[in-house]
C-alpha cells in the first residue's frame, strides 16, 4: 500500500478537463507541501507544480494544484495531445521521515 | 543554464558497491537540496534520498537504509550515492534532482537525465 495513492490511469478528449487526485494522510499531504511531475515517455520527471498550488516555471494556467486536509489534485484543462503522459504527485512525511512519491496515473487524450 | 549530470551506472552483480556522481552547473548548490530519486524499469518514481545544503540534514528511504550513502561536494559541485550490498531490486535509472533545502518534496525542479543502474 502506497503512502500517496493515485488513480492509475484516467483519460478525457482534447479540449476537454481532468483531474488526478492524490490521496495521503495527516502527516504527509495534511502536513507538509504537494508537488506534481509531468514524464514523457524515455523522460525525466517536469514540475508542474509546487507547494500545493503554485506552477513551475514556464507551465502553462491549463495545469493548477489544489490542496484539501490530506488530498491533493491535479487539474488540467483545455487536454492536447501532448498532455498524453504519466503524472506523480510527491510529498514529505513527518512521522516516516522520508519524501513519497504516488504510484502515477497515466493519462490519455482519446 | 541549470544542468545536473549524473554518471557511474553500470552493470554490477549481486551484493557488488557502484558509487554513483551528479555534476551540477549553472547555479550554486549551496543554496538547495539535493536528492536522488530512482526509477525501476517500467515502475513509477521512488524517493531515495535527500541532503540539506550543507549536509545537516540527510535522509533515506527505509528499504535503503544501511546500504546507501549520499554525500555532496559543494565547493566540487557534485552531489554523490555510494550504494553498498546490491540487489536485483535495486535495478533502476537513478536521477539526481535539485529541491528545496528544507521542506525537501515541496518542490523538485531540475532532473538530471538519469544513469542506469543494473544489478544482474
Amino acid at each position: 500500500q502506497s503512502v500517496l495513492t493515485q488513480p492509475p490511469s484516467v483519460s478525457a478528449a482534447p479540449g476537454q478537463k481532468v483531474t488526478i487526485s492524490c490521496s495521503g494522510s495527516g502527516s504527509n499531504i495534511g502536513d507538509n507541501f504537494v508537488s506534481w511531475y509531468q514524464q514523457l515517455p524515455g523522460t525525466a520527471p517536469k514540475l508542474l507544480i509546487y507547494e500545493d498550488t503554485k506552477r513551475g516555471s514556464g507551465i502553462p494556467d491549463r495545469f493548477s494544484g489544489s490542496k484539501s486536509g490530506s488530498s491533493a489534485t491535479l487539474g488540467i484543462t483545455g487536454l492536447q495531445t501532448g498532455d498524453e503522459a504519466d503524472y506523480y504527485c510527491g510529498s514529505w512525511d513527518s512521522s516516516l521521515n522520508g519524501g513519497f512519491f504516488g504510484g502515477g496515473t497515466t493519462l490519455t487524450v482519446l | 543554464e541549470v544542468q545536473l549530470v549524473e554518471s557511474g551506472g553500470r552493470l554490477v552483480k549481486p551484493g557488488g558497491s557502484l558509487r554513483l556522481s551528479c555534476a551540477a552547473s549553472g547555479f550554486s548548490m549551496s543554496y538547495y537540496g539535493m536528492n536522488w530519486v530512482r526509477q525501476a524499469p517500467g515502475k513509477g518514481l521512488e524517493w531515495v534520498s535527500s541532503i540539506s545544503s550543507r549536509s545537516t540534514y540527510i535522509y533515506y528511504a527505509d528499504s535503503l537504509r544501511g546500504r546507501f550513502t549520499i554525500s555532496r561536494d559543494n565547493g566540487r559541485k557534485s552531489l554523490f550515492l555510494q550504494m553498498n550490498s546490491l540487489r536485483a531490486e535495486d535495478t533502476a535509472v537513478y536521477y539526481c534532482a535539485r529541491g528545496d533545502d528544507s521542506n525537501f518534496l515541496a518542490y523538485i525542479d531540475f532532473w538530471g537525465q538519469g544513469t542506469l543502474v543494473k544489478v544482474s
